[in-house]
This record gives C-alpha cells, sequence and structure tokens, in this order.
C-alpha cells in the first residue's frame, strides 16, 4: 500500500518570510504528486503537482520539490502571505488497482503573522 | 465554471439515524469521488465513480454506508444507521476522468455531519 507521512501539523511564519512544508511517502512505486490548500470550511484547492520524472516545478510563488531516494516532497511558499494561511496536504496517487487512489497525508497548518 | 455543488452544508442527527448527502459535478466531469475527512487528518477515498459505474468502493464500510449515480450526473451518499464516529466533514470531488493523473479533480466545499 502507501501511506503519508507529515513532518510537521503546524507551520508559524512571519509575512513576507519563506514557508516550507514538507511530506514523506512510502511507496517508491508512487509517481505523482499533488499539493493542496484547505482552508476553513472549504475543500481542498488544487495548488500544484509534480509527477515522478521530475525533482522540481515552479508554480506562481511556489515551488515543489521531489526527493525519491528518501521518498520526500516539499512545498515551498516564497513571501508568504496572510492569505496563504491555511492547512496544506500532501498527497500521492497510488496506483494499487486500475485508475489510483489519491492518498492524502494529514496535512500542516500554516499561520502567517502579520 | 460552477464548481462542485453539495448539500447539505451542515448535519446533525443521533446515532442510529439516517442521513443523506447530495451531490452536483462539474458539468461534463465523467469521474466523481466521494472523501471522508475526519477532524484533523487528511481526507479519506470512501468511492469513485466513472460515469455511473463503481471503479473503487474498497473502503467504503458497506454495513452502513451507500452510494449512487444512477444517471452518471448527480451522486448520493447515505448512511444508515450512523454512528458516533462517522462525524466528518463529506466531500464530494469531479474530474473530467482518465484517473488522477491526467485530470485534475475539483471538490466541493463538503457537508459537515455531526453525530451525537
Amino acid at each position: 500500500g502507501e501511506s503519508v507521512g507529515l513532518h510537521l501539523p503546524t507551520l508559524s511564519v512571519q509575512e513576507g518570510d519563506n514557508s516550507i512544508i514538507n511530506c514523506a511517502y512510502s511507496n517508491s512505486a508512487s509517481d505523482y504528486f499533488i499539493w493542496y490548500k484547505q482552508e476553513s470550511g472549504k475543500g481542498p484547492q488544487f495548488i500544484i503537482d509534480i509527477r515522478s520524472n521530475m525533482d522540481k516545478r515552479q508554480g506562481q510563488r511556489v515551488t515543489v520539490l521531489l526527493n525519491k531516494t528518501v521518498k520526500h516532497l516539499s512545498l515551498q511558499i516564497a513571501a508568504t502571505q496572510p492569505g496563504d494561511s491555511a492547512v496544506y496536504f500532501c498527497a500521492v496517487v497510488y496506483y494499487g488497482g486500475s485508475q489510483g487512489n489519491l492518498i492524502f497525508g494529514k496535512g500542516t497548518k500554516l499561520s502567517v503573522k502579520p | 465554471e460552477a464548481g462542485v455543488a453539495q448539500s447539505p452544508r451542515y448535519k446533525i442527527i443521533e446515532k442510529r439515524q439516517s442521513v443523506a448527502f447530495w451531490c452536483n459535478p462539474i458539468s461534463g466531469h465523467a469521474t466523481l469521488y466521494w472523501y471522508q475527512q475526519i477532524l484533523g487528518q487528511g481526507p479519506k477515498l470512501l468511492i469513485q465513480f466513472q460515469n455511473n459505474g463503481v471503479v473503487d468502493d474498497s473502503q467504503l464500510p458497506k454495513d452502513r454506508f451507500s452510494a449512487e449515480r444512477l444517471k452518471g450526473v448527480d451522486s448520493t451518499l447515505k448512511i444508515q444507521p450512523a454512528k458516533l464516529e462517522d462525524s466528518a466533514v463529506y466531500l464530494c470531488a469531479s474530474s473530467h476522468g482518465g484517473g488522477w493523473a491526467n485530470t485534475e479533480a475539483f471538490f466541493g466545499q463538503g457537508t459537515r455531519l455531526t453525530v451525537v
């Protein structure tokens, strides 16, 4: 199977600083990874994804890094803003079945101090 | 485009009662998912539909949970009878189809269920 682990349940950063949220997964066969942002009272919202044939992907203010050797994934948010306050989940697609299951980690709650 | 619609937003029931949740996916999305999110945890897949057929229901507690998507559009998730541990947010998501690695899935706001 696949399990997705959490490094830190909470992270507090100062506005303007960079944030790094980490995640670990267990199955080396997993080949697609997604970061979601979930604000209070809302469903998860797609932020950025990465496939296993890449080790880095950049979006607007966000970067995802994938280290397949140690099965580690991280999300970097540049110049963190109050609107970035939310719970961030890493999710891993595990192809135990035909279509693949999306396995979520427990999430990291990011708090941004003004 | 309109997002995934879910209702009700909140529901409080007593244990052993029944409850049903409704989901209307984004128009044209063939794949529909129901997730359970217990407080402080990540969402866990309950069931996945492709059009009106079930693709994966391996984690659905079938003794009390049921779901259907009769016409391949709207879906309902039912719990009968509810237990205290069913208290959670039930999320519906939809995508064009083809599995997670091929299309982005969009989540609804969820239904928060409290069983007392």
